[in-house]
């Protein structure tokens, strides 16, 4: 079975602090994606990444940025963290070709992001 | 820009009825449609995931119907049980994006 987990089941940061948030994967997929959660909005894109090295912004990625050095690891970063910040982020993954994401997603289990 | 809606938010039955949830999009030039499942504080875990080429796909209990001219898709869970009681999402795959809905909420009452 395909894991994905991610570093942090909850964090609590303050204010302007500079966080990361890990997520690795076992299956050597290619696309690793960045998700934030929130009531009422239902999971929006922040940044995806298809290959070691290469990203791409997705819906939302104003105040983050992320970094994929290697194949299996997906780093989020919020280089100054903000209340509105505050969210479930979610980490995915998939065994898909750069034409399209023809294979199921696979999800870690969340971090739940508080931001004070 | 590709809307998904998923109505309605909650839905309650008791043990044993077959549940019908329904997604709808707003763009009909899809790579696939996907359903997953959450659990409360939980990720998601993939259900079925349907081609823009297939109409449906079936998994135990499971199945999953995509209309595509329509922008409709339905998922059907026979025989619910308490089991069952989670949130169900489902997502609509076009280049590397899903755009997800919001989610219809399932309680099984025992």
């Amino acid at each position: 079975d395909v894991k994905v987990t991610q570093s942090s089941r909850y964090l609590v940061k303050r204010t302007g602090e500079k966080v990361f948030l890990e997520c690795v994967q076992d299956m050597d997929h290619e696309n690793m994606f960045w998700y934030r959660q929130d009531p009422g909005l239902g999971l929006r894109l922040i940044y995806f990444s298809y290959d070691v090295k290469m990203k791409e912004k997705g819906d939302i990625p104003e105040g983050y940025s992320v970094s994929r050095e290697k194949k299996e690891r997906f780093s989020l970063i919020l280089e100054s963290a903000s209340t509105n910040q505050t969210s479930m982020y979610l980490c995915a993954s998939s065994f898909g070709s750069r034409t399209g994401p023809n294979e199921k997603l696979f999800f870690g289990s969340g971090t739940q992001l508080s931001v004070l | 820009k590709q809307e998904v809606t998923q109505i309605p938010a909650a839905l309650s039955v008791p043990e044993g009825e077959n549940l019908v949830l329904n997604c709808s999009f707003t763009d009909s030039a899809i790579y696939n449609l996907q359903w997953f499942r959450q659990d409360p504080g939980k990720g998601l875990t993939s259900l079925l995931l349907i081609q823009s080429s297939q109409r449906e796909q079936t998994s135990g209990r499971l199945n999953a119907s995509l209309d595509k001219s329509s922008g409709r898709s339905t998922l059907y869970i026979a025989a619910s049980q308490p089991g069952d009681s989670a949130t169900y999402l489902c997502a609509v795959g076009d280049d590397y994006k899903l755009s997800f809905g919001a989610g219809t909420t399932v309680t099984v009452r025992a």
